[in-house]
């Protein structure tokens, strides 16, 4: 069975700076899709980043950029210049047929 | 991108009654829904897939007689809890996947079930 496994329950950084947040899973498929989702408050799932296993370049959105080691089955996020806005939960995500998710890392921007 | 609604966003029951949480697609047709319960600082644990018009596939664990799903058509799933108890006050989430690239799945906003 896969799983995800997110070491990092809560952290915490000053507003400009940059985090990152790690995360690992187990899986013995070779096709699948790896995603980063926000949690804000009001609890609505907001995707973030995607990325196909099967590409080797690291999926981008803006500010927030992935480090893929596929062979390691590591999966960071990089958040550059975080803003107060960014406080949120943040799951890692595995799919191949379903989406199942790590615990979460509960990321808090500093003013 | 793709809406998901959730109806109703909050409800509270009394012990050992029954309530009905929609699932709606707004503006694509969902040929799979997913159904999520989250605890309190927890994760989401994916309770059941349902594909229209079949029965729904639920997880290890998940009691099927007491978490009712029917997904009867490509833009609805209902999440019936029967005999709520306390211990499943809990937030529900949905998510919907169609015809997309990649199988891109939309999540909804959440329905909190607080049973007294």
């Amino acid at each position: 069975a896969q799983t995800v496994t997110q070491s990092q329950p809560e952290m915490s950084v000053q507003e400009a700076e940059t985090v990152t947040l790690s995360c690992t899973y187990d899986t013995s498929e070779n096709n699948y899709y790896l995603f980063w989702y926000k949690q804000p408050p009001s609890r609505q799932m907001i995707l973030v980043i995607r990325q196909e296993a099967y590409k080797q370049q690291n999926a981008t959105e803006n500010r927030f950029s992935v480090n893929f080691q596929k062979a390691a089955k590591s999966f960071s996020l990089k958040i550059s210049d975080s803003q107060l806005g960014d406080t949120a939960m943040y799951f890692c995500a595995f799919q191949d047929d379903k989406i199942i998710f790590g615990k979460g890392t509960r990321l808090h921007i500093l003013p | 991108g793709a809406v998901v609604s959730q109806h109703p966003s909050w409800v509270i029951c009394k012990s050992g009654t029954s309530v009905k949480i929609e699932c709606r697609s707004l503006d694509f047709q969902a040929t799979t829904m997913f159904w999520y319960r989250q605890f309190p600082k927890q994760s989401l644990m994916l309770m059941a897939t349902s594909n229209e018009g079949s029965k729904a596939t639920y997880e290890q664990g998940v009691e099927k007689d007491k978490f009712l799903i029917n997904h009867a058509s490509l833009t609805l799933s209902t999440l019936t809890v029967t005999s709520a108890h306390p211990e499943d006050s809990s937030f529900y989430i949905c998510s919907a996947r169609g015809a997309f690239r990649d199988n891109e799945q939309f999540f909804g906003p959440g329905t909190r079930l607080t049973v007294l």
